[in-house]
């Protein structure tokens, strides 16, 4: 069974650029997460969806975060424009279910220069 | 605010010893309870994860779950050098999963 994939594995960008990721979940996995871990710190939730519905987007900074799954299979989070603080890992996880197992992706490396 | 509180380390055992690790949360409401460990530089991988209270064993880790006290731990026997990692506690209240900011655990050969 394949894992989690995400792309790409590492960005370099300038403040004030836009940035996007992609994420494909497992196969048949109707939830999806996005999260940001900062070195030193766990994970936090920026977005949930269930299928291609949003159930928890509380933690995204809408100002700048938005993040999409249109046909209920891959995820796009996208960050415009891109913050110093931005700098962290991004990190796609799925589950077959909520409260299930969560499957994480390898991670984006972000650098906002 | 749901929180998730872990002790940071770095934690040092001796090669062979026991680790303890521990982890509190705030949400009684809280049902499902996860030990991740998550190596430098790469994602967080699913260790163990408990439901019901009482021990939860599986080869060197036994999760423990503690809902009166709301404390969730993980015991690692026989450590290992190649046990050293970050080790991040989850807890999921209300369809959401909430991590703690993990415990660096370092195995002292």
């Amino acid at each position: 069974e394949a894992g989690v994939a995400q792309s790409p594995r590492y960005k370099i960008i300038e403040k004030r650029q836009s940035v996007a990721f992609w994420c494909n979940p497992i196969s048949g996995h109707a939830t999806l997460y996005w999260y940001q871990q900062i070195l030193g710190q766990g994970p936090k939730l920026l977005i949930q969806f269930q299928n291609n519905g949003v159930v928890d987007d509380s933690q995204l900074p809408k100002d700048r975060f938005s993040a999409e799954r249109l046909k209920g299979v891959d995820s796009t989070l996208k960050i415009q424009p891109a913050k110093l603080e931005d700098s962290a890992v991004y990190l796609c996880a799925s589950t077959s279910q909520i409260r299930e197992t969560q499957y994480f992706g390898p991670g984006t490396r972000l650098l906002v220069l | 605010q749901k929180e998730v509180e872990q002790n940071s380390g770095p934690l040092s055992v001796p090669e062979g010893a026991i680790a303890s690790l521990n982890c509190t949360y705030s949400d009684r409401g809280s049902q499902s309870f996860f030990w991740y460990r998550q190596y430098s530089g790469k994602s967080p991988e699913l260790i163990m994860f408990i439901y019901s209270n009482g021990d939860k064993e599986d080869g060197r880790f036994t999760a423990q779950l503690n809902k009166a006290s709301q404390y969730v731990s993980l015991l690692i026997r026989d450590s290992q050098p190649s046990d050293s990692a970050t080790y991040l506690c989850a807890v999921n209240p209300d369809d959401k999963i909430i991590f703690g900011k993990g415990t660096r655990l370092h195995i002292l050969p």
